[in-house]
C-alpha cells in the first residue's frame, strides 16, 4: 500500500517566492496533519484537518502560511512570500480517527531551503 | 498545558548494551503516550503506544516502555542495542479526546561498535 506521499522532496527557492508543498494522505484516512521540523524548535504542529475541515490552525506561524484540503486525497501548504527562517523540513501525516489511535503515518517530508 | 520533556538530546551506547531513553510528561488529564522513531531522511514511524491498558508496553524492534504515573514518566528501553537502532527518537503525548500530538525535542541515539 502506498504511504503518505509528499512533493517535492526538496525545494530551494529565493526569499520572496511562493512555495507550495503537496500531500496525498493514505486512502481512507480522515485526519491530516502538517508539521514543521527544525533543529531549534523540533517538531511543531502547524495545522490539522478532520474530514477535510481545518480544526486547529493555531500553530501556523503567520499570515504568510496557508493550508487547504480541497478533498480527502489532497492537501497543500503554501508560503507566500517565503523567508529564510521558513527553511525546515515539512511533514505531512495522516491518521484514521485522529491521534487518539496513536498512529500517525508520516510522509518522508519536504525539505525547504529559502535563500 | 501539556508538555513532553526528553532528558538528553544525544545518547550514545555500545552495541549490545542497554538502551534507556528518558521521557517525562506534564498533563492535566491522563494522557496517551507514544514513542516514534525517525531514521535519517525519513518520516517518523510509531514504535509503541500507551493507551491506559497495561503499563508496560512492548513495541517493534525489541523496544518497550513503562508508564509510571507517580513519576510522570514513560522511558523507552531495549536490553541490547543493535547498530540499526541508530536514529532519532521522539516521545509524544495526546490528551484523551484531543487530536493534537505534542512531541518532545527528540533524542539522537548513536550506537558504537
Amino acid at each position: 500500500d502506498a504511504g503518505v506521499i509528499q512533493s517535492p522532496r526538496h525545494e530551494v527557492t529565493e526569499m520572496g517566492q511562493e512555495v507550495t508543498l503537496r500531500c496525498k494522505p493514505i486512502s481512507g484516512h480522515n485526519s491530516l496533519f502538517w508539521y514543521r521540523q527544525t533543529m531549534m524548535r523540533g517538531l511543531e504542529l502547524l495545522i490539522y484537518f478532520n474530514n477535510n475541515v481545518p480544526i486547529d490552525d493555531s500553530g501556523m506561524p503567520e499570515d504568510r502560511f496557508s493550508a487547504k484540503m480541497p478533498n480527502a486525497s489532497f492537501s497543500t501548504l503554501k508560503i507566500q512570500p517565503s523567508e529564510p527562517r521558513d527553511s525546515a523540513v515539512y511533514f505531512c501525516a495522516s491518521s484514521l480517527g485522529g491521534t487518539n489511535t496513536g498512529e500517525l503515518f508520516f510522509g518522508e517530508g519536504s525539505r525547504l531551503t529559502v535563500l | 498545558a501539556q508538555s513532553v520533556t526528553q532528558l538528553g538530546s544525544h545518547v550514545s551506547v555500545s552495541e549490545g548494551a542497554l538502551v534507556l531513553l528518558r521521557c517525562n510528561y506534564s498533563s492535566s488529564v491522563p494522557p496517551y503516550l507514544f514513542w516514534y522513531v525517525q531514521y535519517p531522511n525519513q518520516g517518523l514511524q510509531l514504535l509503541l503506544k500507551y493507551t491506559s491498558a497495561a503499563t508496560l508496553v512492548k513495541g517493534i524492534n525489541g523496544f518497550e516502555a513503562e508508564f509510571k504515573k507517580s513519576e510522570t514518566s514513560f522511558h523507552l528501553t531495549k536490553p541490547s542495542a543493535h547498530m540499526s537502532d541508530a536514529a532519532e527518537y521522539f516521545c509524544a503525548l495526546a490528551e484523551r479526546g484531543a487530536q493534537k500530538l505534542v512531541f518532545g525535542q527528540g533524542t539522537r541515539l548513536t550506537i558504537n561498535p
